[in-house]
């Protein structure tokens, strides 16, 4: 079946310091790939999407490439903000479907003065 | 323009009593899911509904759990006699369609504890 995995946090970093969040996936056929972020207290929000080979989501600064022959869709940002903190979750879905995400556990991020 | 609105946002409960979640969608919106998310874990798919139809019940537990999305009113998810083990984050996502071109919007979540 489908499955995330996503690099353990809390991540720590300073402000303006580049941040990687790792997310790597099994699915079969070729699934759209998505990055959710939570903030204390609220649902979660699409922070972007890919839903092909070497397709690049971006948004906010934040940017993820699906690459297929690694089955990988790391986080990238090049300079984080303390507002920035937050969880992230990386996530898949079936081609054709929006209904069953499959998602990593979450990667807390802090972001410190 | 509110969002996925869920209520309560926190509910405890003892063993063998009943929950009840519920969800108003987006405006807009017709498709309702429910995730639930176990501590440490990532959020799980439990079921998918439209109106007066339930679409997608794969994710649920066999016993114990329902959920509907009756013509008018919120969406509801009900789980009778609860256990410790259903203490959880439960979240209500929606979108407008449930093709791939959609994207889910979540509500807050609802945080289940059985004492």
């Amino acid at each position: 079946g489908n499955s995330v995995t996503q690099m353990e946090g809390p991540v720590t970093l300073s402000e303006e310091a580049f941040l990687t969040i790792n997310c790597t996936y099994t699915a079969t056929g070729y699934p759209s790939l998505f990055w959710y972020v939570q903030y204390p207290g609220e649902g979660l929000q699409l922070l972007l999407k890919a839903t092909k080979a070497d397709d690049k989501g971006s948004n906010k600064g934040f940017e993820a490439t699906y690459r297929k022959e690694t089955t990988s869709f790391h986080l990238e940002k090049g300079s984080v903000q303390v507002s920035d903190s937050a969880v992230y979750f990386c996530a898949l879905s079936d081609p054709g479907t929006a209904s069953k995400l499959t998602f990593g556990t979450g990667t807390r991020l802090q972001v410190t003065l | 323009n509110a969002g996925v609105m869920q209520n309560p946002r926190h509910l405890v409960r003892r063993r063998g009593q009943e929950a009840r979640l519920r969800c108003s969608p987006m405006k807009g919106h017709s498709h309702v899911y429910w995730y639930r998310q176990l501590p440490e874990e990532g959020l799980k798919f439990m079921v998918y509904l439209q109106k007066e139809n339930i679409i997608d019940e794969s994710g649920m537990p066999k016993e114990r759990f329902s959920a509907e999305f009756p013509k008018e009113g919120p969406s509801i998810l009900r789980i009778q006699q609860v256990v410790r083990g259903d203490s959880a984050a439960y979240f209500c996502a929606s979108s407008q369609s449930g093709s791939g071109a959609n994207v889910l919007t979540f509500g807050a979540g609802s945080r289940l504890t059985v004492l």
